[in-house]
C-alpha cells in the first residue's frame, strides 16, 4: 500500500529565512503533486512533477522530484507571511494519496 | 473556462440519514475523484470515476457510493450517516490521467449530528 510521509508536520519560520519540506513515498510513482491549502479553503495546485529530476519554480517556492529516492522537496526561499498555509504532497499509484500536510507559519 | 463547482457548500444532517453531494467537473476534464478531509488531516481518497465508470476506490465502506454522468459531472452518496462522516468533501477533476494536475472544487462541509 502506498504511504506518503511529509516532514516536518509543523513549521514556524521567520520572514526572510529559507527552509525545505520533505515528502517521501513508499512505492514507485512518476507523478507527484504539491498543493497549498488555506484554513477553511480547498486545495490550490502548486506543482505537477512528472519525471525523475523534474524541478519547477514559482516565486519563492521550488519543487523537485527524485523518483529513485522516492523523495520530493519543496524549498521555500526568503519566506514571507503570505506563504503561511498548509502544504500537501500527493503521489499517484492507483489513486492519489496525500501526505498529512505541513502547517507552515511565517512570522515577521 | 469554468473550474470545479461543488454543491452544497455546507450541510447539516442527522445520524442515520442519507446525503448526496454534487460536483461539476472543469470543462474538458473526464475524470472525477472524491476525497474526504477530516479536520487537521490530509485528504483521503474515496473513489474515482472515468467516463462514467468507477476507476478505483479507497478504503471506504459500500455506504459511500457515486455516479458520473455523460457530461462528466458526479455525485457522491453516503447512506446511514455516522458522526465520523463529518468532514470536508472535496471533488477534483482531471484530464490526461492527471498529467496536468487535478483541479479541486471548494468542497462541501458536512456536519453529522
Amino acid at each position: 500500500e502506498l504511504k506518503v510521509e511529509q516532514n516536518p508536520l509543523f513549521l514556524s519560520m521567520q520572514e526572510g529565512k529559507n527552509y525545505t519540506i520533505y515528502c517521501n513515498y513508499s512505492t514507485t510513482s512518476d507523478r507527484l503533486y504539491w498543493y497549498r491549502q488555506d484554513p477553511g479553503k480547498s486545495l490550490e495546485s502548486l506543482f505537477v512533477l512528472l519525471s525523475n529530476g523534474a524541478v519547477k519554480q514559482e516565486g519563492r517556492l521550488m519543487a523537485s522530484l527524485d523518483t529513485k529516492a522516492r523523495l520530493s522537496t519543496l524549498h521555500i526561499t526568503a519566506a514571507v507571511h503570505d506563504l503561511s498555509a498548509t502544504y500537501f504532497c500527493a503521489v499517484i499509484s492507483n489513486d492519489m494519496r496525500f501526505g498529512a500536510g505541513t502547517r507552515l507559519t511565517v512570522k515577521p | 473556462e469554468t473550474g470545479v463547482t461543488q454543491s452544497p457548500t455546507h450541510l447539516i444532517k442527522t445520524r442515520g440519514q442519507q446525503v448526496t453531494l454534487r460536483c461539476s467537473s472543469q470543462s474538458g476534464h473526464n475524470t472525477v475523484s472524491w476525497y474526504q478531509q477530516a479536520l487537521g488531516q490530509g485528504p483521503q481518497f474515496i473513489f474515482q470515476y472515468y467516463r462514467e465508470e468507477e476507476n478505483g476506490r479507497g478504503n471506504f465502506p459500500p455506504r459511500f457510493s457515486g455516479l458520473q454522468f455523460p457530461n462528466y459531472s458526479s455525485e457522491l452518496n453516503v447512506n446511514a450517516l455516522e458522526l465520523d462522516d463529518s468532514a470536508l468533501y472535496l471533488c477534483a477533476s482531471s484530464s490526461q490521467q492527471g498529467n496536468y494536475g487535478y483541479t479541486f472544487g471548494s468542497g462541501t462541509r458536512l456536519t453529522v449530528v
